[in-house]
C-alpha cells in the first residue's frame, strides 16, 4: 500500500520550520525521502533504516518509528531553494527492493 | 558518472500507436526501476530489474506494457496500443544493490502525451 503524507501543501516564509510525515499500514525496512521541483526528477534527500542507520544531508533530518511505521523529515530555517515537493518513499519488511512513494507534500518557501 | 539518461524526452503520439522509451542507468548499478507519474501524484511503481532479470511487475500494469533489460545495462519500456490513459511522465531509476541502503537515482523522465 501506498504510505500516507502530510500536509498535503505547506507555505513558509524564509527562515521557518516545517515538519512532513510519512506512515505506513506495513512494517518498514526503509524509508527514503525525496525532493522534486516542477519539471525535474526527484532528488534524493535521506534515507532512514531500520535498526536506526540514518544517510542523508547536512541541513535535513529525519527520524524513524519503527513501531509506529512513522517518519517525519525536519526542514529547518527555510530557505528558497526548498520549495518543491516532497515524497516519501518506503520498502517493506520482503519487498525485494521495491519502493512505494506517497503521493507527495507541496512546500512553498517565500521571501 | 553521467547520470541516468532517458531517451525521448518527449514523445506526442496518437491513441493506438505504440511507443517506447529508452533508459540509460547509471554503469555500476545493477537495479534499474520504471516508475509512471502524473500530475499531482507521487511515482507509481511499474517494474524493477536486477541484472537482466525482472523481479517484479506492478499488477496494475497492463499487458500492453513490457519492459526489457537486455544484458543487464540499458532497458526499454513499450506501450502498446497507447490509450489517453497512459499520457505520463515516465521515470527510470537505478541503484546499486548490497545490504543496507538502496538509493534511487532517477532520470529526467520520458513525457508521453497521447491525443
Amino acid at each position: 500500500q501506498q504510505p500516507v503524507q502530510s500536509p498535503q501543501a505547506v507555505i513558509l516564509r524564509e527562515g521557518e520550520d516545517a515538519v512532513i510525515n510519512c506512515s505506513s499500514s506495513k512494517a518498514l525496512y526503509s524509508v527514503h525521502w525525496y525532493r522534486q521541483k516542477h519539471g525535474e526528477a526527484p532528488v534524493f534527500l535521506m534515507i532512514l533504516l531500520k535498526g536506526g542507520e540514518q544517510k542523508g544531508h547536512e541541513k535535513i533530518s529525519a527520524s524513524f518509528n519503527e513501531k509506529k511505521q512513522q517518519s517525519s523529515l525536519y526542514l529547518t530555517a527555510s530557505q528558497l531553494s526548498y520549495s518543491g515537493t516532497y515524497f516519501c518513499g518506503t520498502e517493506s519488511e520482503g519487498s525485494n527492493y521495491k519502493l512505494t512513494f506517497g503521493k507527495g507534500t507541496l512546500l512553498t518557501v517565500n521571501p | 558518472d553521467t547520470g541516468v539518461s532517458q531517451d525521448p524526452r518527449h514523445k506526442i503520439t496518437k491513441r493506438g500507436q505504440n511507443v517506447t522509451f529508452r533508459c540509460d542507468p547509471i554503469s555500476e548499478h545493477n537495479r534499474l526501476y520504471w516508475y509512471r507519474q502524473t500530475l499531482g501524484q507521487g511515482p507509481e511503481f511499474l517494474t524493477y530489474f536486477q541484472n537482466e532479470a525482472q523481479l517484479e511487475k506492478s499488477r496494475l500494469l497492463s499487458d500492453r506494457f513490457s519492459a526489457e533489460r537486455p544484458k543487464g545495462s540499458f532497458s526499454t519500456l513499450e506501450i502498446q496500443r497507447t490509450e489517453q490513459g497512459d499520457s505520463a511522465m515516465y521515470l527510470c531509476a537505478s541503484s546499486f544493490g548490497n545490504s543496507g541502503a538502496n538509493v534511487l537515482t532517477f532520470g529526467a523522465g520520458s513525457r508521453l502525451t497521447v491525443l
